[in-house]
């Protein structure tokens, strides 16, 4: 079946350091793409999304970019801090109905080194 | 905290019993979902209600079932509960659920875990 995955399943940086989490679909149908962050115990927590028409859209500290036309997608984030250590989810809305089953990758755990 | 309540936080039962989550979606969230997140499956879609009707089915087990209530608040009932349905289940809601173009934001709580022993 079709599915969202992660390159990379764990990503060690240092604080201050800028990050950056990929994240590949099979889908080409997808066209809306969201970034979630899960700390240890908690539930995943919105980032940023992203629609097919955009190639990349910036938030506070993070920067998600998308490349169609290799289904890749890519979370950016800056300065590194040791709150940003946690499970980070990419997951994508793209079954051409209007309902919001999103379908998500199996995560990377990032740890940021003080 | 996203708005979105669930509980018990924490539930042991054994094989073979019947369980019922709850779930408050934030206030005005029309739309409710419910995810299964396991070690070895990840994330898992289960299934989503809209405004007291079901909407979209996920990877959903016959022996489990889902309601939303004309308050908005949704259960999730696990029977028959076998060890492999031990894991994180979580809500979440959003405002819509009629159409994604619209941007609506899907917001998790923080889980029910459930071991099954």
């Amino acid at each position: 079946g079709e599915s969202v995955g992660l390159h990379l399943p764990t990503l060690s940086v240092q604080e201050g350091d800028n990050s950056i989490i990929n994240c590949a679909y099979s889908n080409s149908a997808s066209d809306y793409f969201i970034w979630y962050k899960q700390e240890s115990g908690k539930g995943p927590q919105f980032i940023i999304d992203i629609r097919s028409n955009m190639d990349k859209r910036q938030g506070q500290r993070v920067t998600v970019l998308l490349n169609k036309t290799v289904k890749h997608l890519s979370l950016q984030i800056a300065a590194t801090q040791p709150g940003d250590s946690a499970v980070y989810f990419c997951a994508e809305n793209g079954d051409g109905g209007s309902n919001y089953k999103l379908t998500f990758g199996k995560g990377t755990l990032l740890t940021v080194n003080p | 905290d996203s708005g979105v309540t669930q509980t018990p936080k924490h539930l042991i039962t054994a094989t073979g019993q019947r369980v019922t989550l709850r779930c408050s979606p934030r206030s005005g969230d029309l739309s409710v979902y419910w995810y299964q997140q396991s070690l070895d499956q990840g994330l898992q879609f289960l299934i989503q209600y809209y405004n007291g009707e079901e909407r979209a089915k996920g990877n959903i087990l016959e022996r489990f079932s889902a309601q939303q209530f004309p308050d908005l608040h949704s259960e999730l009932n696990l029977s028959s509960l076998e060890l492999g349905d031990s894991a994180l289940y979580f809500c979440a809601s959003s405002s819509g659920g009629a159409h994604r173009s619209s941007g609506n934001t899907i917001y998790f709580g923080e889980g029910s875990w459930l071991t099954v022993v």
